[in-house]
C-alpha cells in the first residue's frame, strides 16, 4: 500500500526566509504522480503542484520550486522569500491510480507559520 | 462562483442521528471525490465517482456512510447512525477523467457530533 511522511510538522520562519518542506513516499507502483496542495486558514485545499514519476526534473514556479528525486522517494518543496500569506498547512500527496486520477494519499501535512 | 461548492459549511448533530451533506462540483469536471479530514491529519480517501458510476467505495468506513451521484452532477454523502468518531472535515473534489487534471478541492462540511 502506499504511504507518505512528512516528518515536519510545523515550521516557523521569518518574513522573506525559504522553507523546505520533505516528503518521502512509499509504492509499488512503477507509474505514480506526486502533489503538493496548500490548505489556508479557510480550509479549502488548493492545488500547487504535480509530478509524474517518469519526470524527474526539478522545476521553478515562480516562488515555488521543488526536488524529486526517486532514489530516494522523496518529493521536496520549497517556498522561496516566504510571505505572510504563505502561512498554511501544506500536504504532499500521492496518486498510483492512473485510471483513478486524484484517488490521493496525502501526509499528515506540515504546518507553515511566517511571522513578520 | 463556478468552484465546487459544500453545503451545508458547518453541521453539529446529536449522536445517533442521520446527517446528509451535498457536493455540487464545477460543472464540466465528471469526476467527483469524497475525503475525510480529521484535526491534525491529512485527507482520506474515501470514495469517487466517474459520471453516475462509483467507481470505488471500498474505502467508505463503515457500512454507515454512503455516497449518490445520480444524474452525474451533485453528489451527497449520508452518515447514518452518527457516532462522536465521525466528527470530522468532509471534503469534496472535483477533476476531469483524465489522471493528468488536477482536483478541486470545496471548502467541506465540519461534522460535529455531539
Amino acid at each position: 500500500a502506499q504511504k507518505v511522511t512528512q516528518a515536519q510538522t510545523e515550521i516557523s520562519v521569518v518574513e522573506k526566509e525559504d522553507v523546505t518542506l520533505d516528503c518521502v513516499y512509499e509504492t509499488r507502483d512503477t507509474t505514480y504522480y506526486l502533489f503538493w496542495y496548500k490548505q489556508p486558514p479557510s480550509g479549502e485545499l488548493v492545488f500547487l503542484i504535480r509530478r509524474n514519476s517518469f519526470d524527474e526534473q526539478n522545476e521553478i514556479s515562480g516562488r515555488y520550486s521543488w526536488n524529486f528525486q526517486k532514489s530516494t522517494s522523496s518529493f521536496n518543496f520549497t517556498i522561496t522569500a516566504s510571505q505572510v500569506v504563505d502561512s498554511a498547512v501544506y500536504f504532499c500527496a500521492l496518486s498510483e491510480d492512473r485510471a483513478a486520477g486524484n484517488k490521493l494519499t496525502f501526509g499528515g501535512g506540515t504546518r507553515v507559520l511566517v511571522k513578520p | 462562483d463556478t468552484g465546487v461548492s459544500q453545503d451545508p459549511r458547518h453541521k453539529i448533530t446529536k449522536r445517533g442521528q442521520n446527517v446528509t451533506f451535498r457536493c455540487d462540483p464545477i460543472s464540466e469536471h465528471n469526476r467527483l471525490y469524497w475525503y475525510r479530514q480529521t484535526l491534525g491529519q491529512g485527507p482520506e480517501f474515501l470514495t469517487y465517482f466517474q459520471n453516475e458510476a462509483q467507481l470505488e467505495k471500498s474505502r467508505l468506513l463503515s457500512d454507515r456512510f454512503s455516497a449518490e451521484r445520480p444524474k452525474g452532477s451533485f453528489s451527497t454523502l449520508e452518515i447514518q447512525r452518527t457516532e462522536q468518531g465521525d466528527s470530522a472535515m468532509y471534503l469534496c473534489a472535483s477533476s476531469l477523467d483524465l489522471g493528468r487534471n488536477e482536483a478541486f478541492f470545496g471548502q467541506g462540511t465540519r461534522l460535529t457530533v455531539v
